[in-house]
C-alpha cells in the first residue's frame, strides 16, 4: 500500500524568508512524487514532480523539492516566500508499478505573513 | 490550449436524488481521474479512465459510477445522494494513464440538503 504524510497542518513564514513544506511517503516500489497547490475555490495546480534522475527538482513559481530516498521524503522549498504563496499544498505519490492510483497527503496550509 | 473544464461548477441536490457531473479533459489527453475533496477526508481517489476503460477504482460505494466517452470526455454519476456526499468533486486529465502529470479542473461543488 502507498501513503503520504504531511506532518504539519499549518506552516507560517514571514515574507522574504525561506519556506519548507514537509512530505514523507511510503510505497512498495519506486515512487513518482508530485507537489500541487490549491488556491481558494480552485482546483489543484501542478508545481513539480520527481520521476527519476537528479534528486533536486525545480518547478513553477520558484519552488523546488528534494527527493531523499533514505528518508523517504520529498520536501517542498522556496528560498524567499511571497504573500501570494499563501495556499494549500498537497504532496502526492504514485507507485512506479502501474496500476496504483495517485495518493494525496492531507495538505499543508501555508500562510506567508507580510 | 484550454484546460480541464468541469460542469456544472455548483450544484444543490436533496437526499435521494441522483446527479451527473461532467469533465472535458485537455485536448489530446486520454486519461481522466476523479477525486472527492472534503475537509474531513481530504482528497480521495474515485476512479481513473483511459481510452473508455476504467483502470482503477477507489474505495467508494457502488452509488458512485463513471464512464468515459470516445472523445475522452468523462462523466461521473452519484445515485441516491446522501448528506455525506457534499464535497468538491475534482476531475484531472493526463496524456496517458500511469505516471503522467495530472492536470486538474476547477471542480464541481456539490451540496446535498
Amino acid at each position: 500500500a502507498q501513503s503520504v504524510a504531511q506532518p504539519e497542518d499549518q506552516v507560517n513564514v514571514a515574507e522574504g524568508n525561506p519556506l519548507t513544506v514537509k512530505c514523507t511517503y511510503s510505497v512498495s516500489g519506486n515512487p513518482y512524487l508530485f507537489w500541487y497547490v490549491q488556491y481558494p475555490n480552485r482546483g489543484l495546480q501542478f508545481l513539480l514532480k520527481y520521476i527519476t534522475g537528479d534528486n533536486l527538482v525545480k518547478g513553477s513559481y520558484g519552488f523546488e523539492a528534494e527527493f531523499n530516498k533514505s528518508q523517504t521524503s520529498f520536501h517542498l522549498k522556496k528560498p524567499s516566500a511571497l504573500v501570494s504563496d499563501s495556499a494549500l499544498y498537497f504532496c502526492a505519490v504514485r507507485d512506479i508499478n502501474y496500476g496504483q492510483n495517485f495518493v494525496f497527503g492531507p495538505g499543508t496550509r501555508l500562510s506567508v505573513l507580510p | 490550449k484550454a484546460g480541464v473544464t468541469q460542469t456544472p461548477r455548483y450544484l444543490i441536490k436533496t437526499r435521494g436524488q441522483q446527479v451527473t457531473l461532467s469533465c472535458s479533459p485537455i485536448s489530446g489527453h486520454r486519461s481522466v481521474s476523479w477525486y472527492q475533496q472534503t475537509p474531513g477526508q481530504g482528497l480521495q481517489f474515485l476512479f481513473e479512465y483511459f481510452s473508455e476503460t476504467q483502470r482503477n477504482k477507489g474505495n467508494f460505494p457502488g452509488r458512485f459510477s463513471g464512464r468515459q466517452f470516445s472523445n475522452s470526455r468523462s462523466e461521473m454519476n452519484v445515485s441516491t445522494l446522501e448528506l455525506g456526499d457534499s464535497a468538491l468533486y475534482l476531475c484531472a486529465s493526463s496524456l496517458a494513464a500511469g505516471t503522467d502529470t495530472q492536470y486538474f479542473g476547477p471542480g464541481t461543488r456539490l451540496t446535498v440538503l
